[in-house]
């Protein structure tokens, strides 16, 4: 299957920073998606982000498909940001494997106060 | 407009027992997946399913595990004589009819954490 490799595993900021998430995968992707999965275990939809940049709120996302790689930038981090960051794609339809997501293994954010 | 809708949102199981988890879909959406959670690890893919058909599961365990999406009524996944080791959460997603684009994008309900004493 595809690889996809999230970096950096754990990241510690202080309130107000900002940050910049990475992920990379192995092969031609048809769709990426980025998610917030909170402490309590529920995961957020944050971007549908094959290619191009997005924008909403505090966060904004760029994916370069020709690179194979996607970035989550997350500016004047807060508290209610701590959780694991996972970016996730799926295979062309072509592709085996093609509508389900392989997902990363995460980055684990912590801010704190 | 609810979201994708899991229950139960935990359940125990002794082993030798049966697990079934069900997944009611987003308004609207016809595809459904499941993926499983281990601790400290990212999501894997289990299983996907359209109405009454399963597309793809190559994930899925090849012995005590199935899964169906009826006509009517929650999409299920079903372990049976659960073990320690299937521990775990147990996400399901949907996303809209047809594939491609944005009708790809994948919503995910809040987990079934299935302990196995």
């Amino acid at each position: 299957g595809i690889q996809v490799e999230q970096s950096p595993p754990d990241l510690i900021l202080q309130e107000g920073a900002n940050s910049t998430l990475r992920c990379n995968f192995s092969d031609s992707v048809n769709n990426l998606q980025w998610f917030h999965q909170n402490p309590w275990g529920q995961l957020i939809n944050l971007f549908y982000i094959p290619s191009g940049t997005k924008q909403n709120g505090r966060l904004s996302a760029t994916t370069v498909a020709t690179e194979r790689y996607s970035l989550l930038y997350i500016s004047s981090s807060q508290t209610t940001d701590s959780g694991v960051y996972f970016c996730a794609v799926e295979r062309g339809a072509d592709q085996t494997g093609a509508n389900n997501l392989f997902f990363g293994t995460g980055t684990r954010l912590t801010v704190i106060p | 407009n609810a979201g994708v809708m899991q229950n139960p949102r935990h359940l125990v199981r002794r082993r030798g027992q049966e697990a079934r988890l069900r997944c009611s879909p987003m308004k609207g959406h016809s595809h459904v997946y499941w993926y499983r959670q281990l601790p400290e690890e990212g999501l894997k893919f289990m299983v996907y399913l359209q109405k009454e058909n399963i597309i793809d599961e190559s994930g899925m365990p090849k012995e005590r595990f199935s899964a169906e999406f009826p006509k009517e009524g929650p999409s299920i996944l079903r372990i049976q004589q659960v073990v320690r080791g299937d521990s775990a959460a147990y996400f399901c997603a949907s996303s809209p009819p047809g594939t491609g684009g944005p009708l790809s994008e994948q919503y995910f309900g809040p987990g079934t954490r299935l302990t196995v004493t």
